[in-house]
This record gives structure tokens, C-alpha cells and sequence, in this order.
């Protein structure tokens, strides 16, 4: 059983469409992060959220952190075929300290 | 952020043998760890390279299989001993800076 839940595993969509991927758990993170990983290359990483309830924009991509610090939500709106990737979470118990990373999510965008 | 290297890149080897992957970072991190991903997985923790003392591995992972070098700051070194098909994966390490880790490119390790 995977501390982090990611759904859903595989989402495929057109182009201009919107979609959200979840990553819960029943533990308490310090801080989340979010990944994109494109193939043949290492997780880059989008953003990291911190505080209880955080809500972070980067372009087109809206980051939700859960109030209890729980879990955390990644929605894209108006997707692009270069959104395309394996999205993944990963939570840390504390500052500096390991990740424990979601199962992922493969988003394909269509054009 | 870091940058992070890995060598080498990818590498198909026989079985039985074993393969010393290096990573290198452009600045002094305290944190570095070593991940593993199987093909069409999500990464799973090996051990966190410690400096100067041994390196601290996670349940199901035993350091005559994958020892682990961490002679400083900006260094560190993963072997995959007497490779199996079962190992063919990307192995990928990471550097931990304050509340995040920034991945190395991965190495894609391909066994017969």
C-alpha cells in the first residue's frame, strides 16, 4: 500500500481541455512537491507547497495544498500537447528529509 | 537550484555483473539520495548517501547490493553488484536543499 495515492493512474484528453490529478494520504506531510517527467529525463520539479490550504500558479498550472496537509491537487487548465508527461507527488515528514512519491500519473494531451 | 550529473547515461550490461554509477553536483549539498525506478513505475527511495559514515538504506534494499560511496559534499557513487535482468531500471539521484530535491538526468541501466 503506497503512503501517497495518486489518481487518476493514466488520464488522456484534447488539447484545450482542463484536468486534475490528486495525490492523497492519511499522514501529515511537512511540505509536497509536485514533478513532471518527460521520458529519458529525471523528475523536474514544479513547485513545492508548504502551508496548510497553500493555493500556488505557475502559468497554467494551479497547485492546492489540503488544509490538514494531507493532501494536494494539480490542476492544468486549457492543456497543451507539451503538458504531456508523468506527473508525480512526493511528500516529506520534514525539511531536508526523504521523499515518499506518489504512484504518478501519465497525462497525455492530444492535439 | 543544483545541477546534478550522472554517469553514465544509460548502459546495457550482462548479468552477473556490476555497474558503478557517479553523481556529481555543481555546489556542496548536505542531502543526496539514490532512487530507483522500474520501467512504467513511480521512483522508490534506495538509501540516503550520508558523508563521511555509511549510507542509510531503506527496507529492501542491503548495501552488498548497492553500495554506496559518499566521500564529500558534491560526490557520490551507487554500484548495482551481480546485476540481474530484475535490475534493469533508471536509477536517478537526488540533492535535498531546504524544503525540496532537485533529480540528476537518471541513468537507464538495461541488463541481459
Amino acid at each position: 500500500t503506497q503512503l501517497l495515492e495518486q489518481s487518476p493512474q493514466f488520464l488522456s484528453i484534447q488539447e484545450g481541455e482542463n484536468l486534475t490529478v490528486y495525490c492523497n494520504s492519511s499522514s501529515v506531510f511537512s511540505s509536497l512537491q509536485w514533478y513532471r517527467q518527460e521520458p529519458g529525463e529525471g523528475p523536474v520539479l514544479l513547485v513545492t507547497v508548504v502551508t496548510g490550504g497553500e493555493v500556488k500558479k505557475l502559468k497554467r498550472l494551479t497547485f492546492q495544498f489540503g488544509d490538514a496537509r494531507k493532501d494536494s491537487s494539480l490542476h492544468i487548465t486549457a492543456a497543451q500537447p507539451g503538458d504531456t508527461g508523468l506527473y508525480l507527488c512526493a511528500g516529506a515528514k520534514a525539511a531536508g528529509n526523504k521523499l515518499t512519491f506518489g504512484g504518478g500519473t501519465r497525462v497525455l494531451v492530444k492535439p | 537550484s543544483a545541477v546534478i550529473s550522472q554517469k553514465p547515461s544509460r548502459d546495457i550490461c550482462q548479468r552477473g555483473t556490476s555497474l558503478t554509477i557517479q553523481c556529481q553536483v555543481d555546489s556542496q549539498v548536505t542531502m543526496m539520495f539514490w532512487y530507483r525506478q522500474q520501467p512504467g513505475q513511480s521512483l522508490t527511495l534506495i538509501a540516503t548517501a550520508n558523508q563521511g559514515s555509511e549510507a542509510t538504506y531503506e527496507s529492501g534494499f542491503v548495501i552488498d547490493k548497492f553500495p554506496i560511496s559518499r566521500p564529500n559534499l558534491t560526490f557520490s557513487t551507487l554500484t548495482v553488484s551481480n546485476m540481474s535482468p530484475e535490475d534493469s531500471s533508471i536509477y536517478l539521484c537526488s540533492v535535498g536543499q531546504q524544503e525540496t530535491q532537485y533529480f540528476g538526468p537518471g541513468t537507464r541501466l538495461l541488463v541481459l
